[in-house]
């Protein structure tokens, strides 16, 4: 049970803000959004989470939208280590994490 | 600052073997384990999880195992293994119920 919908695989050239939308129609209000990233062969790494308000960390921007179904993730200036596939996952107070199968995202030199 | 284990980083086993993955963290006290099971090209699936020693919770039946024995210590068994066993295996672990979960490197399991 995903919950999320992401597009399978997207581009951005290296220097560009990557922006990464997530489609969670079916959120309640006690549900955060998360997102993660997996290079491949290595574990998943955590990126930035939040609840209703737009979140900004060292990695990257989380953009929730007012009625929050929706939220973009944004990496500021991608370089090609951030070629990767990235997971939004819903969650609520409990404590499983559904990961479905992500946006594979290509940075181009 | 926290770190997590996991070994071996590859394994290949026969069918019908038994298995033991082993999980470690570093730098916490008291945290969340979690062992999660990536099939090629597909999410993580939940397999077991753990609030404290010995304390266990199963999420898939079937034919894995997994103990607690010390506090930052997680271990994930079989008696016999599938070839459906095979895949990615990873360990992760949180502060506290409810946030955000940390990744192992993974052991990458095929069972022949």
């Amino acid at each position: 049970d995903a919950k999320t919908t992401q597009p399978p695989s997207m581009d951005c050239a290296e220097g560009r803000a990557a922006n990464l939308p997530c489609n969670h129609s079916t959120i309640s209000g006690n549900e955060y959004v998360y997102w993660y990233r997996q290079i491949h062969s290595q574990g998943p790494q955590y990126i930035i989470h939040g609840l209703k308000n737009n979140e900004t960390n060292e990695m990257a921007s989380l953009i929730i939208t007012e009625d929050r179904k929706s939220s973009t993730l944004i990496l500021p200036h991608a370089t090609l280590r951030d070629t990767a596939v990235y997971y939004c996952i819903v969650r609520g107070t409990g404590n499983q994490f559904y990961f479905g199968t992500g946006t594979s995202l290509t940075v181009i030199p | 600052s926290q770190t997590i284990h996991q070994w071996p980083a590859t394994l290949v086993q026969p069918v019908g073997s038994p298995l033991s993955l082993e999980c470690t963290v570093e730098g916490t006290s008291n945290p969340n384990l979690y062992w999660y099971r990536q099939a090629a090209g597909r999410g993580l699936q939940l397999l077991f999880y753990s609030v404290g020693i010995g304390q266990i919770s199963s999420e898939v039946p079937q034919n894995l195992s997994a103990s607690r024995p010390q506090d930052r210590q997680f271990i994930l068994s079989s008696k016999k293994l599938l070839l459906s066993d095979s895949g990615f295996y990873l360990c992760a672990w949180s502060v506290r119920w409810g946030g955000e979960q940390y990744f192992g490197p993974g052991t990458r399991l095929t069972v022949t």
